[in-house]
């Protein structure tokens, strides 16, 4: 079964950071873009990050720039999220998600999504 | 990086046709037509449900149905049924491999 399951998340005090990690399975997970999505409380969806398939290139929402790291390690299989400087305002559940191609290619947007980790920012 | 806006809400009654806005700029639904469009009941993951602007992903009905004009993509849900009950999100392309969602549309079938 093709899988994305998050781990990582809590409570941590504004100013902190908490490593976020993305397990996949049961697809090549080198040949895809991957891309992390947070979802505040009663709130939106909002794209945060996302990462070629050899890493090469990362991307990311001005927001968390110069405070939030993607990385992948393809030997494991595994997608992460570094977060450091925490904010109240990074609250929210993380989830990790798949680019979907289709027959003709990349068709921008994402098909397969990890049940998301909550990250609490809080004193 | 501005979220694309969407009504906050829309209704309709079963077997009625619903159609949900989502109006960007010349930054991400103007310039291209590659937005995706997300189903999200409560307590779980998103659902994709239309990507590339009016694509349907293998498995997901045919009442579902994208479009765009100008500043404004849309999702169309025909035959509206029970469980189409859900938080609706719109995601545009915005260049430089970058992507905004839309501010969501919570659907009621009355």
């Amino acid at each position: 079964e093709v899988q994305l399951a998050e781990s990582g998340g809590g409570l941590v005090q504004p100013g902190g950071s908490l490593r976020l990690s993305c397990a996949a399975s049961g697809f090549t997970f080198t040949t895809y873009w991957v891309t992390w999505v947070r979802q505040a409380p009663g709130k939106g969806l909002e794209w945060v990050a996302n990462i070629k398939q050899d890493g090469s290139e990362k991307y990311y929402v001005d927001s968390v720039k110069g405070r939030f790291t993607i990385s992948r390690d393809n030997a494991k299989n595994s997608l992460y999220l570094q977060m450091n400087s925490l904010r109240v305002e990074d609250t929210a559940v993380y989830y990790c998600a798949r680019g979907y191609y289709d027959s003709s290619g990349y068709c921008y947007g994402f098909d397969i999504w990890g049940q998301g980790t909550m990250v609490t920012v809080s004193s | 990086q501005s979220a694309l806006t969407q009504p906050a809400s829309v209704s309709g009654s079963p077997g009625q046709s619903i159609t949900i806005s989502c109006t960007g700029t010349s930054r991400d639904v103007v310039t291209f037509n590659l937005v995706s469009w997300y189903q999200q009941h409560p307590g779980k993951a998103p659902k994709l449900m239309i990507c590339e602007g009016s694509k349907r992903p293998s498995g997901v009905s045919n009442r579902f149905s994208g479009s765009k004009s100008g500043n404004t993509a849309s999702l169309t849900i025909s035959g509206l049924q029970a469980e189409d009950e859900a938080d609706y999100y719109c995601c545009s392309y915005a260049g430089g491999n970058t992507y905004v969602f839309g501010t969501g549309t919570k659907v009621t079938v009355l």
